[in-house]
């Protein structure tokens, strides 16, 4: 059974830094993963997607980066912003097509202070 | 991607009540995807929608209690059936486009007292 895993549950930082999060997963057979972004009491935006093929991508100031050999995935935040505060989650698709069941890690809250 | 639009956003409902939510999406998908979110944890998989077939519902989950409905292409409902303080959580809808992942809708706030 896959399992995720996200370090660290929570984060703070003061605006401009640069910041990482980890994800972890126990089965490294996977067909992809997502990063998502959730506001509080809202739905999840996707920022970023990574097929099990590729290493890393990259959007605006967000770098994901992928070793599926080791069954981690990190999450790259450049010059945070307060705008960037929300909960991060980490989301792999192990079944093998694109329409594969996700399972979620439980997400690092992160808040930018000004 | 897909755009998806949920409603309601929110909704405060009594015990033993029902709430149906809609999800439509602006393109045709196959399958469509209800997620709930209960406070403080992360997401968890209902069941997958297939337009003109049953719904597969995950270990947990039954069609008594949340039945699905898939008229068409573009749409779904969920419904959450004889509700309980315990229903109280956040409801999402999800597509997922090849070579895009997963799209999810703005969600749906439920409150049960």
């Amino acid at each position: 059974k896959q399992e995720v895993t996200q370090i660290p549950a929570a984060l703070s930082v003061p605006e401009g830094e640069n910041l990482v999060l980890n994800c972890s997963f126990t089965d490294s057979a996977i067909y992809n993963l997502q990063w998502f972004r959730q506001d509080p009491g809202k739905g999840l935006t996707s920022l970023l997607l990574i097929q099990s093929s590729q290493r890393e991508q990259t959007s605006g100031r967000l770098n994901a980066s992928l070793d599926k050999s080791s069954g981690r995935s990190t999450l790259y935040i450049a010059a945070s912003q307060p705008g960037d505060s929300a909960t991060y989650l980490c989301a792999v698709n192990a079944g093998g097509t694109s329409y594969g069941k996700l399972t979620f890690g439980q997400g690092t809250i992160l808040t930018v202070h000004p | 991607s897909a755009v998806i639009s949920q409603k309601p956003s929110r909704d405060i409902c009594q015990r033993g009540t029902s709430l149906t939510i809609q999800c439509q999406v602006d393109s045709q998908v196959t399958m469509m995807f209800w997620y709930r979110q209960q406070p403080g944890q992360s997401l968890t998989l209902i069941a997958t929608a297939n337009q003109g077939s049953e719904a597969t519902y995950e270990s947990g989950f039954v069609i008594d209690k949340f039945p699905i409905s898939r008229p068409n292409l573009t749409f779904s409902t969920l419904t959450v059936s004889n509700m309980s303080p315990e229903d109280s959580s956040i409801y999402l809808c999800s597509v997922n486009r090849m070579g895009y992942g997963y799209t999810f809708g703005s969600g749906t706030r439920l409150t049960v007292v």
